[in-house]
């Protein structure tokens, strides 16, 4: 099955400092992937959609310039969060979009826990 | 996409099939209905999807009401490795985003 890789699992990082989380299309070619946020107890967010070669698509509310994302290569995006926060501690989860069918399968990264001091 | 609408919180015991049910039911015709699980501190995984046939793979089966407005997840024989919370999601085939809701807390009693 299709394998997506996320690293780190876990950052612990101080405030004012920037953290940079990559998700890798382990076995397929992803030409769209995702980033998700998730707090404790609470559902995942959609923050971004990420598609190879072109700027994310944001969703509302999201800041650009804080939540950078890159697509440079087919199983490759990465996300860093800049100047991280304590308000910026969470769980972020990226996923990839099956390349083969049309009904948007998407498969997940392990996650990252982001601690900001 | 539609909205979904599930229990919070199910319980069944060990050996035992677990039945998840979802209302759906201003699913329009081109909107699949996507199940994932999410364990403990991991991401998601994707479970099954269907449209309008009921399908079965490795993992789960999927019934699906002949209206389409409801579903139902089965797992033929829980064990404690099912113990997540499963969400249920219609989108539109042409609609990239999954929008999760609340899902299922499934506990799986020994």
């Amino acid at each position: 099955g299709a394998v997506v890789s996320q690293h780190p699992s876990w950052v612990i990082c101080k405030s004012g400092t920037s953290v940079k989380i990559e998700c890798r299309s382990l076995d397929f070619q992803a030409t769209t992937m995702f980033w998700y946020r998730q707090f404790p107890k609470q559902s995942l967010m959609l923050m971004a959609t990420s598609n190879e070669g072109s700027k994310a698509t944001y969703e509302q509310g999201v800041e650009k310039d804080k939540f950078l994302i890159n697509h440079a290569s087919l199983t490759l995006s990465t996300l860093t969060v800049t100047s991280a926060h304590p308000e910026d501690s969470s769980f972020y989860i990226c996923s990839a979009r099956d390349p083969e069918g049309w009904e948007n399968i998407q498969y997940f990264g392990a996650g990252t826990r982001l601690s900001v001091l | 996409d539609a909205k979904t609408t599930q229990p919070n919180s199910m319980e069944s015991n060990e050996e035992e099939p677990v039945h998840l049910p979802c209302n759906h039911s201003t699913i329009s015709g081109t909107d699949y209905i996507h199940w994932y699980r999410q364990l403990p501190s991991q991401g998601p995984e994707y479970v099954i999807h269907g449209l309008t046939s009921n399908v079965n793979n490795r993992m789960a089966s999927l019934a699906i009401a002949e209206d389409r407005k409801s579903s139902t997840l089965i797992l033929h024989r829980a064990t404690l490795r099912d113990a997540a919370v499963y969400y249920c999601i219609v989108a539109n085939f042409g609609n990239e985003k999954l929008t999760f809701g609340t899902g299922t807390r499934l506990t799986i009693i020994p």
